[in-house]
């Protein structure tokens, strides 16, 4: 079965302090998303990786494809960016496939 | 920068009404879809829509949903008669011409309320 799966499923953290975000999942994948959600329910995309790394500004998604592995890193946290972080992958076909999310609280 | 829109933002019905979600999507992509989130738990996939036809649905996708392109810029997510299960936040999402390479971008999301 095409499975997902993140950690931790929640994290707070003090302003400053370097986030990581985990995400594994079953079976080879065509490509991974890195999402966004804040509290209204909007859904940003803030990666897409099919191998290697990212960089935007303070955000870097690395994903290992061996491992079936993909991490997403934030820099300096701040509480603007408390939000639920998901991960998503496309197991060859068009659709997404959804982790559970990871709530991220960053405490002034 | 192109966004995907969606209406109505919040949608109340009644058990056993007809709803009409509504999405416009990116101009100049080809593939569209819809997902689901039931409050608190992850984001479902519901259907795909390719060429004017489905290439895609889940089991939830039953014969209660149905999706249209009714004209060359709406994407529509009909449910016949809705359950109290339905309540949901729809989310519409379109995808650039060629699959690799391109992000699904999603539109803010449709909160649907059965009572």
């Amino acid at each position: 079965k095409n499975e997902v799966e993140q950690s931790p499923q929640n994290l707070t953290a003090q302003e400053g302090e370097f986030i990581t975000i985990n995400c594994s999942y079953s079976v080879g994948i065509s490509a991974l998303h890195w999402l966004q959600q804040h509290p209204g329910g909007g859904i940003v995309s803030l990666f897409m990786l099919s191998s290697g790394k990212k960089k935007h500004g303070r955000l870097i998604a690395t994903i290992n494809i061996q491992e079936k592995h993909s991490s997403l890193h934030i820099t300096a946290s701040h509480p603007r960016d408390s939000a639920v972080y998901i991960c998503a992958v496309r197991f060859g076909n068009e659709k997404l496939t959804f982790g559970t999310g990871t709530r991220l609280t960053i405490i002034p | 920068e192109p966004e995907v829109t969606q209406t109505p933002s919040h949608q109340v019905t009644q058990m056993g009404q007809e709803v009409i979600l509504r999405c416009v999507p990116i101009s100049n992509h080809l593939y569209f879809y819809w997902y689901r989130q039931i409050l608190g738990q992850k984001v479902e996939f519901l259907v795909s829509f390719y060429n004017n036809e489905i290439s895609e649905k889940s089991e939830i996708f039953d014969d209660q949903f149905s999706v249209e392109r009714p004209d060359g810029s709406n994407f529509t997510l009909k449910i016949r008669s809705t359950k109290l299960e339905d309540s949901a936040m729809y989310f519409c999402a379109s995808l650039g011409p060629g699959l690799a390479g391109v992000e699904q971008y999603f539109g803010p999301g449709t909160r649907l309320t059965v009572t």
